[in-house]
């Protein structure tokens, strides 16, 4: 079977740091992706990682160790609008295969 | 822009209909993808497809059926509605081998 493990909430402030933890258990892995979804909204794709180590898109970093099997994604200098869910999933690289998801971490951030 | 379009924002259907959900994409998109999501659960996935007439059960299949018959639609089939099937319905697509999924705007199912 496939697992994922992401915490459910995490809440900052304006301007700061944050790292979305996810570890994951599966079958077979071919790459760990990342998802956005505001309320009321579709989720949005964010990244993707195959291979370890660490991809930067602006604002956002994730990163992967096949190793551990755990990755995380870091949102750096955090604004109101990034209040959203958040999640990680797994899967995504041969037919047949299809990603598979994380509950989600809702991120809350204050002024 | 890829666009995934979903039939119906909001739906409401009484217990024992049959409902179809529609979606079609763009994008020549080879896999097509059904989730539902409930609060606290995260999305799960129904069914999928990676080909026209290809499909594969996801983890929560039961209660569900679903066509491709086309490369660009992939329908969603409540045999006989449940009020437990209450939910908001995700279709997706992505090119095959692809960790990036393109999901269309979702409909809220309401079963009575």
């Amino acid at each position: 079977g496939q697992s994922l493990e992401q915490p459910s909430e995490v809440t900052a402030v304006e301007g700061a740091i944050v790292q979305i933890n996810c570890t994951y258990q599966t079958s077979g892995f071919y790459g760990l992706s990342w998802y956005q979804q505001h309320d009321g909204g579709a989720p949005t794709f964010l990244s993707y990682n195959a291979l370890d180590g660490l991809e930067e898109t602006g604002r956002f970093s994730s990163f992967l160790s096949r190793s551990d099997s755990y990755g995380y994604l870091l949102l750096q200098e955090l604004q109101m609008k990034d209040s959203a869910s958040y999640f990680c999933a797994v899967g995504g690289d041969q037919a047949g295969t299809a990603l598979i998801f994380g509950k989600g971490t809702t991120l809350s951030v204050s002024s | 822009d890829v666009k995934v379009t979903q039939s119906s924002r909001y739906l409401v259907k009484r217990t024992g209909e049959k409902v179809f959900l529609e979606c079609v994409q763009d994008m020549d998109h080879e896999n097509m993808f059904w989730y539902r999501q409930d609060p606290g659960l995260g999305l799960r996935l129904i069914y999928f497809s990676y080909d026209v007439k290809m499909k594969e059960k996801g983890d929560i299949p039961e209660g569900y059926s679903v066509s491709r018959e086309k490369k660009e639609r992939f329908s969603l089939i409540l045999e006989s509605a449940s009020t437990n099937q209450t939910s908001m319905y995700l279709c997706a697509s992505s090119f095959l081998g692809s960790g990036e999924q393109y999901f269309g705007p979702g409909t809220r199912l309401t079963v009575t």
